[in-house]
């Protein structure tokens, strides 16, 4: 069956270094890789979009990288602030004819000041 | 745009009685989604609809759950009868699907406890 796993113990790190968060699927083959942020109480909110063809894609001081090989996506926020404490979510979708995203449970970031 | 509106927020029931959740997508939008999460399965896809067509109901645990979407700026989702495992929070999300992005707009969610 699809599997989506993302590390669920809690990610602390020092404001102003990398964070790094994985993803990783398998019996999956996506067309494309999203990341949502969710703060506690409320939605997911859209962050990033990365397509099969795509290596690499960056916003601001997001960065995410998508290996169909090794069935991996890296989430990086670099100069991280406590303000990016949150729990980070990628989604997978697949070419069906209509979306259809399958997430996985999330990784939880803090970042200390 | 007030973006993706659910109502209600919080939803304390008793175990049998019939709870609805209601969705109001972002206007413009033509795919609307149901999702519940949990602590130990997270994000769980229920049921998409598009144009207010449902696509895929797959999802949708059980026979006591059902969907609509009466017209494309409405939808609601309803347990009956509720039970304690149905706690979780819903969200409801919404997108136009064939667009430049098909990225998803959530809700804030309903918070739903059956006791």
């Amino acid at each position: 069956s699809q599997k989506i796993e993302q590390n669920s113990e809690a990610l602390n790190i020092q404001e102003g270094k990398t964070a790094t968060l994985t993803c990783n699927y398998t019996n999956y083959s996506p067309a494309y890789l999203q990341w949502y942020r969710q703060d506690p109480g409320r939605g997911p909110v859209f962050l990033l979009l990365i397509r099969e063809n795509e290596k690499e894609k960056r916003k601001e001081r997001l960065k995410v990288t998508f290996d169909t090989t090794l069935k991996q996506s890296l989430f990086h926020i670099t100069a991280s602030q406590p303000a990016d404490s949150a729990t980070y979510l990628c989604a997978l979708g697949a070419n069906t004819g209509f979306q259809k995203l399958v997430f996985g449970t999330g990784t939880r970031l803090l970042v200390s000041p | 745009d007030a973006g993706v509106i659910q109502s209600p927020r919080h939803e304390v029931t008793e175990m049998g009685q019939e709870v609805t959740l209601r969705c109001k997508p972002i206007s413009g939008h033509n795919s609307l989604f149901w999702y519940r999460q949990t602590m130990m399965r997270g994000l769980e896809l229920l049921i998409y609809f598009n144009n207010n067509v449902p696509i895929d109901d797959s999802g949708m645990p059980e026979d006591r759950f059902s969907a609509k979407m009466p017209n494309a700026s409405f939808s609601t989702l309803k347990i009956q009868p509720s039970e304690p495992r149905d706690s979780a929070v819903y969200f409801c999300a919404s997108t136009l699907f064939g667009g430049t992005n098909e990225k998803l707009f959530f809700g804030s969610g309903t918070q739903l406890s059956v006791l």
